[in-house]
This record gives C-alpha cells, sequence and structure tokens, in this order.
C-alpha cells in the first residue's frame, strides 16, 4: 500500500488564488518531499522538509508538516497558468530514508 | 551535465519478450531508482539501489530485474514481458539521505507497451 495520499485528487482554480494541497502519510518518517510533474514530463523536486521541522518555504510554496496528524500540506500563493500541472507528495519508507513512496498526487488546473 | 538519461524513450514489446531498460547518471549519485507511473496509481517503486553491488525491492518488484555493476548505471530488466508491464517508467538518481541528500533527480521516462 501507497505511505503517502494526497487530497483532493484534483483542484481547479484561478490564476491569483491560492492552492492548497494536502498529504497524510501512515508511518513515521525522516522527511517529506514535494514534486511537480507537468503533463509527458519526468517529476521535478520542489521542497524537502524534514521531520523535526514544521513550516519551510520557498519562493510561492509554503510546505507544512504536523507528525502528529501524520499529514503536510503545500500552498501555492498567487497561481499561475504555469502552476498547472500533477503534485505528488513522497516519504522515505524505511529508517535509512531510502525508498521514497509517492502518493497518487493531486492534479492542479489554473486557469487564466 | 546531462544528468539522468534514460532509453529508449518509447518501446513496444510482444508478450514474453525481454528487454533492458537504461538507465545513467553523471551526477555521481549513489542513490538510484526505479519507478512505474500508471494512471491514477501515482508513482510505484519498483527497485533502488544505495550504491554498487547493493540492490533492494520497492513495493512491485516482480517481473523485474536490476544490477548495479557501476555508479552511473542502473539497468532494469523484464524477463518475460506481460501486459500489465504496460507502463511509463523513471529513473531517478540522488545523494544518499544521510549525507545530506534525498532530493531525487528524475529522467525523462520510458514509455513501455506490451502488447
Amino acid at each position: 500500500s501507497q505511505q503517502g495520499e494526497e487530497d483532493p485528487q484534483a483542484l481547479s482554480i484561478q490564476e491569483g488564488e491560492n492552492a492548497t494541497m494536502n498529504c497524510s502519510y501512515k508511518t513515521s518518517i525522516n522527511n517529506l518531499q514535494w514534486y511537480r510533474q507537468n503533463s509527458g514530463r519526468g517529476l521535478v523536486h520542489l521542497i524537502l522538509i524534514r521531520s523535526n521541522e514544521r513550516e519551510k518555504h520557498s519562493g510561492r510554496l509554503r510546505v507544512t508538516l504536523d507528525t502528529s496528524k501524520k499529514s503536510s500540506s503545500l500552498l501555492i500563493t498567487a497561481s499561475r497558468a504555469a502552476d498547472t500541472a500533477s503534485y505528488f507528495c513522497a516519504t522515505d519508507a524505511n529508517q535509512a530514508g531510502t525508498a521514497l513512496i509517492f502518493g497518487k498526487g493531486t492534479t492542479l488546473s489554473v486557469s487564466s | 551535465n546531462a544528468g539522468v538519461t534514460q532509453t529508449p524513450k518509447f518501446q513496444v514489446l510482444k508478450t514474453g519478450q525481454s528487454m533492458t531498460l537504461q538507465c545513467a547518471q553523471d551526477m555521481n549519485h549513489e542513490y538510484m531508482s526505479w519507478y512505474r507511473q500508471d494512471p491514477g496509481m501515482g508513482l510505484r517503486l519498483i527497485h533502488y539501489s544505495v550504491g554498487a553491488g547493493i540492490t533492494d525491492q520497492g513495493e512491485v518488484p516482480n517481473g523485474y530485474n536490476v544490477s548495479r555493476s557501476t555508479t552511473e548505471d542502473f539497468p532494469l530488466r523484464l524477463l518475460s514481458a506481460a501486459p500489465s508491464q504496460t507502463s511509463v517508467y523513471f529513473c531517478a538518481s540522488s545523494s544518499l539521505p544521510g549525507q545530506g541528500g534525498g532530493k531525487l533527480f528524475f529522467g525523462s521516462g520510458t514509455q513501455l507497451s506490451v502488447l
């Protein structure tokens, strides 16, 4: 079974709005990562948050991590049409931090 | 730098045929992995390796073999292709998590169809 599950499965917003995606996972982790995939392309790393961190920012991205609830959220502020993509969370499935397991993803559509 | 290079980009096989998907990275990464991506299923980990001579199974290893004879290369072998192996395959690499790594770099994928 997959470690991480994103919610919602799909999200449609207008340019300029904020987009929030959530990820829940099952077992304890060393870190949690978010990736983006444009249609037909490989995944691109967005941000990594370690288990002892609660919040991290990178440009228009804000990631939070709540290890007590085993959940994370990705906020994209002031969305642009170019943010249209699928977003995946990934968690390490073993103590060594290897074996990165992905969720099923959230498909974000940003219309202008 | 080329990053992670996967070949071929597209492949059509007949049931029962064997083939090898190639993956090479030029970033001196110890960690390499293979995923398959199916519609609505996200990415599922097939096999991974933390260094030359070391491989381990992921979530869906059946029907696939790997070996890691060099740091740069991590080929994925389909021994006897089945229609259920029709998918897009991604190779990824990173520095080891314990050495400040963990951020995966992905190849552009191989689209495989098994008839």
